[in-house]
């Protein structure tokens, strides 16, 4: 199994640009969710889905959209990029449908705009 | 509002040491609780957990305490080691409720070997 893969690894982005984060996981888990990290401010929930044709906004969910039309892929949406959305994006999975079990992170996505 | 506050935010320990990581949380809904180590440059990955029917949780030198009254919980790392230099991310969640786990702020340590 490859676990949780993100691409791109690194991205660079002006602002007002659009672009989407990709996310995967073929461990067949129904839930997955979108944080972000910053510095001295830990992992902040963007979105996250219990399933297929599910999702909820989480913490800081302004300026992102999200959609999960198959169980496998949750791909992060920016509609319009700001130097605020400057950040790392990690996507996680549960095998089970809650945030109360073991969450399998992805290696993340370094994001830069300008 | 910060649901889980963490400390210290850094810490640095001398290799054979303990490393202590203390969190406090102010909902009294929450019943998970685990934790996180991140290397640089990785996902974080899950590395103990507990649930508030019982105390402390132990596995191999890592050991959760968990104060339910104090609403606090704890982890220390025994005989640290170089190799434990990461982040650590406490994190809290509800069984049953808005599915979301919150975590705190993280702290870095440095073992010194």
């Amino acid at each position: 199994n490859a676990g949780v893969t993100q691409t791109p690894k690194f991205q660079v982005l002006k602002t007002g640009q659009s672009m989407t984060l990709q996310c995967a996981q073929d461990m067949n888990h129904e839930y997955m969710s979108w944080y972000r990290q910053d510095p001295g401010m830990g992992l902040r929930l963007i979105h996250y889905s219990v399933g297929a044709g599910i999702t909820d906004q989480g913490e800081v969910p302004n300026g992102y959209n999200v959609s999960r039309s198959t169980t496998e892929d949750f791909p992060l949406r920016l509609l319009s990029a700001a130097p605020s959305q400057t950040s790392v994006y990690f996507c996680a999975s549960s095998p089970r449908g809650g945030a109360q079990y073991e969450q399998y992170f992805g290696p993340g996505t370094r994001l830069t705009v300008t | 509002q910060q649901q889980v506050k963490q400390s210290p935010q850094s810490l640095i320990v001398q290799k054979g040491g303990i490393s202590i990581i203390n969190c406090a949380y102010e909902n009294t809904a929450f019943d998970y609780f685990p934790w996180y180590q991140q290397f640089p440059g990785k996902g974080p990955a899950l590395l103990i957990a507990i649930r508030p029917d019982v105390s402390e949780k132990k596995e191999g030198r890592f050991t959760i305490s968990f104060n339910k009254s104090a609403k606090q919980f704890s982890l220390h790392i025994m005989d640290s080691q170089p190799g434990d230099s990461a982040t650590y991310f406490c994190a809290a969640s509800i069984q049953g409720g808005s599915e979301k786990l919150v975590f705190g702020k993280g702290t870095k340590l440095t073992v010194n070997p």
